[in-house]
């Protein structure tokens, strides 16, 4: 198995509702990510977890509230979303560590979000 | 910090015409260098990778970039457009430590038939 997996593919929340995104690799990776994208916009870097430990959080706000329950999953899970934060959230995983710079990340397909 | 600069945020080109996006990366300490693309409402896709290895790097679909130190880029080719190589494409650095992937701006490309 090659690939990062994401689910759901789409989503559309109220801004009281809480839900979760999940992703999911069985390549053995050490590294995994999450991005926020919006349109015609680089991804960008919101979690990292490195060994299944939070490595990186840029300073995202606290409705977005990530979680690593073992070394092949990741969820994010949102509470009280604004409608700014409609948006494509990638998960993306990588081989070793977040350390180390020379290993390409592997993108998941993404979760097309949108917050009502 | 480093930082990324793509040149152009749109490049059109005709099919079986050169492709050449442009990529500037701003350290004075060669980072590991990537390009990714990324098809309309999908993740994104490693091209190819510079990893201080072979200065020139062939990558999937026939793409090629070429890392030049005395220019601080890493411009991406591909000899004959396809209409399969319509699609965002995103240059990407890291250097060493636990520092974040630093993104281009991305250019959009559009090949004409």
């Amino acid at each position: 198995d090659t690939e990062v997996t994401q689910t759901p593919k789409h989503l559309v929340m109220g801004m009281t509702n809480k839900k979760s995104l999940k992703c999911e690799q069985h390549m053995g990776h050490r590294a995994m990510y999450w991005y926020k994208q919006k349109a015609k916009k680089p991804p960008e870097l919101m979690f990292v977890y490195s060994y299944e430990k939070l490595s990186i959080n840029e300073s995202v706000p606290s409705r977005f509230s990530p979680e690593c329950p073992n070394s092949s999953l990741l969820n994010l899970h949102l509470h009280a979303l604004q409608p700014e934060d409609s948006a494509l959230y990638l998960c993306a995983s990588s081989p070793r560590g977040s350390g180390r710079a020379k290993d390409e990340q592997f993108f998941g397909p993404g979760t097309r979000l949108t917050v009502l | 910090a480093q930082s990324v600069t793509q040149l152009g945020s749109h490049v059109s080109v005709s099919e079986g015409a050169l492709v050449l996006l442009r990529c500037n990366y701003s350290s004075s300490v060669p980072p590991y260098l990537f390009w990714y693309v990324q098809y309309p409402n999908q993740g994104l896709q490693l091209l190819l990778k510079y990893t201080s290895a072979a200065t020139l790097v062939k990558g999937i679909n026939g793409f090629e970039a070429e890392f030049k130190k005395s220019e601080t880029s890493f411009h991406l080719t591909k000899p004959s457009a396809h209409m399969s190589d319509a699609a965002e494409y995103f240059c990407a650095a890291s250097n060493s430590g636990n520092t974040p992937l630093v993104f281009g701006k991305g250019t959009r490309l559009s090949v004409i038939a």
